[in-house]
């Protein structure tokens, strides 16, 4: 069993709809939490960081982490084609620990 | 003005040779990473330095060395190229207590 676990997809949704992505965790020392937006063909890049469990809100962007159930999420509001990209979970133990990755979930936003 | 800067982008070698890939920082970052990046997106740790300081060395191959001249700077040269090397290679980088920043990536593709 991986130590991060998330549905690879893809999922496609029409503009405007509110997508949900998921990642649970067996790993119960991680407490750093991000998601990584990667587009085709490029590097990752990290969208939103939390500490701990709650939520945290970033434009259209919320994440929520609960640790009690190991698992955590990623609300995007109102998406757009722009967003068609492979979301990653990831998440590490301590400041200078190393960051262990889900296997990414493939978004398609259609018009 | 690139923060993560990999070279080369695309590289395709035959099976037995050496090749070096660099990666260079101007974040100011104090850790820098390799991670490997299979056919399905799974993104590994292979390696992390930490002030020119190795600090995490995954279960990788001894044909994989990675050298970091400096705090900017970690170079990974592999020897003996094998089929199941190809990959996508991502250096990243972060500060001590945030979430990492990726280059673009170097395509290897071992025929």
């Amino acid at each position: 069993q991986k130590e991060v676990e998330q549905d690879p997809g893809p999922l496609s949704v029409p503009e405007g709809a509110i997508v949900s992505l998921n990642c649970t965790y067996s790993n119960s020392a991680f407490q750093y939490f991000m998601w990584y937006r990667q587009y085709s063909r490029k590097g990752p890049e990290l969208l939103m960081y939390t500490y701990s469990s709650g939520n945290k809100e970033d434009g259209r962007f919320t994440a929520q982490v609960d640790k009690s159930s190991k698992y955590i999420s990623l609300f995007i509001r109102d998406s757009q084609p722009s967003d068609s990209a492979t979301y990653l979970c990831a998440m590490k133990a301590g400041t200078a620990s190393k960051l262990t990755f889900g296997t990414g979930t493939r978004l398609q936003v259609t018009l | 003005d690139t923060a993560v800067s990999q070279t080369p982008k695309y590289l395709v070698t035959q099976m037995g040779n050496d090749k070096s890939i660099k990666c260079e920082q101007n974040l100011g970052h104090d850790t820098m990473y390799w991670y490997k990046q299979d056919s399905k997106k799974f993104l590994k740790i292979m390696f992390s330095y930490n002030n020119k300081e190795l600090i995490i060395n995954e279960t990788v191959p001894n044909r994989f060395s990675p050298k970091s001249p400096d705090k900017a700077h970690l170079n990974l040269h592999i020897n003996s190229l094998e089929l199941g090397d190809s990959a996508v290679y991502f250096c990243a980088s972060s500060p001590t207590d945030y979430g990492y920043t990726f280059g673009s990536g170097t395509r290897l593709t071992v025929v």
